[in-house]
């Protein structure tokens, strides 16, 4: 089941915040969050854990409410390098290093 | 730099022809994603590899597709007969589990015609 993510496309000026929401039909056991550049591979940005734990590598922040199976990815005072398409991931296993499901994506658009 | 590579990086060939696709995944990362991106589809799941053994390999069309591991350093996707609906961009991504990220090679943007 692939995740389902919104809004698909976010236009914004530099420095205004964005939410980009992933949500799932099914039991989570993690939600993996990347960043696709026009022409470029699909980069990590962070992944969520049941339970709370979180690993990433920018300064970006993000929610997990398993209850609810929903993730947000949250752009605060967003900079030109933050455009991109955003991909949420579920795990078909729930091993913590499985196979992702990508949702379809958000296009982000930072304008200066 | 540790990096995950693909070769070739753009493949066009005509239908009905074989084509392979290989991936080096990074020195120590026991497990390989096979992705394909298409701008209808997304990004889908392929099959992928754990300790050089197949794990999963639901997203593949079983009857032209395989995906082997003859080593560790070394995955191979093949397509045989290659037909224009399999024209996408397909990436391999390496990673351990012990840190789940994802690690992207560059991709092979096949055109099959």
């Amino acid at each position: 089941q692939q995740p389902v993510q919104s809004p698909q496309a976010v236009i914004l000026r530099e420095g205004e915040d964005a939410v980009i929401n992933c949500s799932s039909s099914k039991a989570l056991y993690s939600v993996h969050w990347y960043r696709q550049k026009h022409g470029e591979a699909p980069v990590f940005l962070m992944i969520l854990l049941k339970g709370g734990e979180q690993k990433g590598h920018e300064k970006i922040s993000a929610s997990f409410n398993e209850k609810k199976q929903q993730s947000s990815l949250y752009l605060t005072a967003s900079q030109l390098s933050y455009s991109g398409t955003y991909f949420c991931g579920t795990e078909k296993g729930g091993g913590g290093a499985d196979g992702l499901t990508f949702g379809k994506g958000t296009h982000l658009i930072i304008q200066p | 730099d540790a990096r995950v590579t693909q070769t070739p990086r753009h493949k066009v060939t005509e239908m009905g022809q074989e084509v392979t696709m290989r991936c080096q995944p990074i020195l120590g990362h026991n497990t390989v994603f096979w992705y394909r991106q298409t701008m209808m589809q997304g990004l889908e799941l392929l099959a992928y590899f754990r300790n050089r053994a197949p794990l999963d390999d639901s997203g593949m069309p079983k009857d032209r597709f395989s995906a082997e591991m003859p080593d560790a350093t070394l995955a191979t996707l093949k397509i045989q007969p290659s037909e224009p609906r399999d024209s996408a961009v397909y990436f391999c991504a390496s990673g351990t589990r012990d840190f789940n990220e994802q690690f992207f090679g560059p991709g092979t943007r096949l055109t099959v015609l």
